[in-house]
This record gives C-alpha cells, structure tokens and sequence, in this order.
C-alpha cells in the first residue's frame, strides 16, 4: 500500500497570505489528523477528522482550518499567515477506531517571510 | 501544554551500546506509542504499548509501561548509527471518541560510529 503523501512538501509564503495543505491517506484509512511542529512547541494537535467530519479540535485559532472529502482526502487552510506559522505541517491517518497506530506522512514545511 | 515529558532531552552513545529514553505523562491514558523522526521529516511508528500492558518488544526495542508512575521507558539494544533521530513518547488521552495524540518533547540520540 502506497503511505500517507503530502502536498506540497516546501512552501514559502509572506505574512498575510494563506495556504492549502494537503494530505491523501493511506488506502482505506477514514481518519485524518494534523499536527503542527514547531522547534518551541514541538508537535501539537491540530484536528482530526473522520468520515468527513471534524471529530476533535486542538488549540488554535480560528486561523487554521480543516476538512475532508469523500475519499478521505484531506486539506488543511491557514488564513492570514504570522510569522509564527512557520512550521512542519505533519499528516497522519488510520482507520479511524481507537487504539490503533497512527501512520504519518512525510510533511509539509511552511516558510513564512 | 504537552502531555508527555522526555528525559534526557539529548543522549550520545556509541554504536553498540544501549540507549534508554523516559516518558512521563499526566492523565489516564488508553495507550502509548513511541514514534522516530529522522531529520525534520515524517514520524515512523515503532510501537504501541496498551495501558494494561507492563512490556513489548520489538526486534531491538523494548518499551515498558509503568501506569502507576505516569511513565514509560524505550530502551534500543546494540545500537547503529542509523538509530540516530529523534523519538517521541506519544499518549492517546482517555477522553471521547476521537482519536487525539499527545507528544512528548523528544529525545535526541546520535549514535557515534
């Protein structure tokens, strides 16, 4: 099976700006989950969705939005990009039940100038 | 702020010797995973760990769980250069249905040839 792919895999931005992440699942896989890392924050919790619906939120501003479509593909939207915004944009998906492993892809990272 | 604490935050060893990292973390959990990150890139998943599980193995690996402390340990035997990463304690909190990782700061090995 071909692994959880991101697009794309380097962006440069400018404050002010927005951009469209996006992440297509492992084959199969319901559920999607973002994760922003960060050299000072490390990896947080963005949203997770599942069957096209937003399952849990992390804490981040209304800025960082989310969703996913049909075939479990998944984008993520950040508006109005900070300078602190600046991060690896990290994907994972699963079938979606509990207690299972979560299968990472390999990342997004975002410059914004 | 994160769930999961990791000691040490660096560890240099030799190739061929062991190397154990800690875990803590604070609340009720389901289960436990430890994921390695080469170089900013995507996490790879070694394994999990579920809350009444004490030990696993896997090849080189050996993760022990104490719930009773909050914590967990991962120790890699007979280590290689390639062991060089970054490796993340990650809990799946005991909360609703969702599925919602929280990650350790990371412990930084390098393994000197």
């Amino acid at each position: 099976k071909a692994g959880v792919t991101q697009t794309p895999r380097y962006l440069i931005k400018t404050r002010g700006q927005q951009v469209t992440l996006s992440c297509s699942p492992i084959s199969g896989h319901r559920s999607v989950s973002w994760y922003q890392q960060t050299p000072g924050q490390g990896l947080q919790f963005l949203f997770e969705y599942f069957s096209e619906t937003q399952r849990n939120k992390g804490n981040f501003p209304g800025r960082f939005s989310g969703r996913q479509f049909s075939n479990s593909r998944s984008e993520m939207n950040v508006s109005t990009l900070e300078l602190g915004d600046s991060a690896l944009y990290l994907c994972a998906s699963s079938l979606g039940q509990r207690e299972e492993t979560q299968y990472f892809g390999p990342g997004t990272r975002l410059l914004v100038l | 702020s994160q769930q999961g604490e990791e000691d040490p935050q660096a560890l240099s060893i030799q190739e061929g010797e062991n190397a154990t990292m800690n875990c803590s973390y604070k609340t009720s959990i389901n289960n436990l995973q430890w994921y390695r990150q080469n170089s900013g890139r995507g996490l790879v998943h070694l394994i999990l760990i579920r809350s009444n599980e004490r030990e696993k193995h896997s090849g080189r690996l050996r993760v022990t769980l104490d719930t009773s402390k909050k914590s967990s340990s991962l120790l890699i035997t007979a280590s290689r250069a390639a062991d060089t990463a970054s490796y993340f304690c990650a809990t799946d909190l005991r909360m609703d249905s969702s599925y919602k990782l929280i990650f350790g700061s990371g412990t930084r090995l390098l393994v000197r040839p």
